[in-house]
C-alpha cells in the first residue's frame, strides 16, 4: 500500500501565480480531505469529497481556492492567484467510510507552499 | 465551533517516563481520535474511541474519554525517544458529517 501521495513536496512561487497541488488517495478509499496547517491556525479543513462529490467546502478561504476530484484516484487543489498569506503546508487525507461512524484518516506527507 | 484543545502545549520528559496529554472539546461527539505527527510528515492515526467507550488500549497507548466532562486523555507509557512528535486530538460532530476538527496539538519531547 503506497499510502496517500501528494505532489509536489515543496512549491515556491511568486505572488499572483497559479498553484496546483495534487493528491492520489489510497486505492479503494471513498472520502478525500484537503487540510491546511499553519503555526497560527493549526490544521484547518478546507474541503472534503465523498465518492468524488464535494460535500463541504465551507473551509475554503476565498474564491481564489478551488478543488476538484475528477475520479476516485486523483484530486487537485488550485490557488489562483496565490498570495503570501497562503503559505502553509497543505495535506491531503483519505478514508473509507462504510458506516455513520467516522473512519481514521490517512494523511499524505503534505505540500509545503511558500508564496513570496 | 467544535474543536479539541490539547493540554499541555509542550511536554518534555525523560525516556522511560510516562507522558499524559489531555484534550477538551465543546459539543457532543460520535467519536474522538488521536493522531501523531513527526516533524515534516503527515499525521498518523493512533486510536479511535467511540462516545460509548470509556477507555481503550493499543500497545503502550491508553486513551480515556469522559463525555460528561467533554475531555479525553492520551497516556504513553514507558516513553522512548522515537515517541518525540506532536500529538493531536480530533473530534467529529454528532450531525454525522465526516468533518474532523483538530486541536493545535501537544509537542512531546522524549529525551534519551
Amino acid at each position: 500500500d503506497a499510502g496517500v501521495i501528494q505532489s509536489p513536496r515543496h512549491e515556491v512561487t511568486e505572488m499572483g501565480q497559479e498553484v496546483t497541488l495534487r493528491c492520489k488517495p489510497i486505492s479503494g478509499h471513498n472520502s478525500l480531505f484537503w487540510y491546511r496547517q499553519t503555526m497560527m491556525r493549526g490544521l484547518e479543513l478546507l474541503i472534503y469529497f465523498n465518492n468524488n462529490v464535494p460535500i463541504d467546502d465551507s473551509g475554503m478561504p476565498e474564491d481564489r481556492f478551488s478543488a476538484k476530484m475528477p475520479n476516485a484516484s486523483f484530486s487537485t487543489l488550485k490557488i489562483q492567484p496565490s498570495e503570501p498569506r497562503d503559505s502553509a503546508v497543505y495535506f491531503c487525507a483519505s478514508s473509507l467510510k462504510v458506516t455513520k461512524w467516522n473512519s481514521p484518516l490517512h494523511f499524505g506527507n503534505g505540500t509545503r507552499l511558500t508564496v513570496t | 465551533s467544535q474543536q479539541g484543545e490539547e493540554d499541555p502545549q509542550a511536554l518534555s520528559i525523560q525516556e522511560g517516563e510516562n507522558a499524559t496529554m489531555n484534550c477538551s472539546y465543546k459539543t457532543s461527539i460520535n467519536n474522538l481520535q488521536w493522531y501523531r505527527q513527526n516533524s515534516g510528515r503527515g499525521l498518523v492515526h493512533l486510536i479511535l474511541i467511540r462516545s460509548n467507550e470509556r477507555e481503550k488500549h493499543s500497545g503502550r497507548l491508553r486513551v480515556t474519554l469522559d463525555t460528561s466532562k467533554k475531555s479525553s486523555s492520551l497516556l504513553i507509557t514507558a516513553s522512548r525517544a522515537a515517541d518525540t512528535a506532536s500529538y493531536f486530538c480530533a473530534t467529529d460532530d454528532q450531525g454525522g458529517s465526516e468533518k474532523l476538527v483538530f486541536g493545535k496539538g501537544t509537542k512531546l519531547t522524549v529525551n534519551p
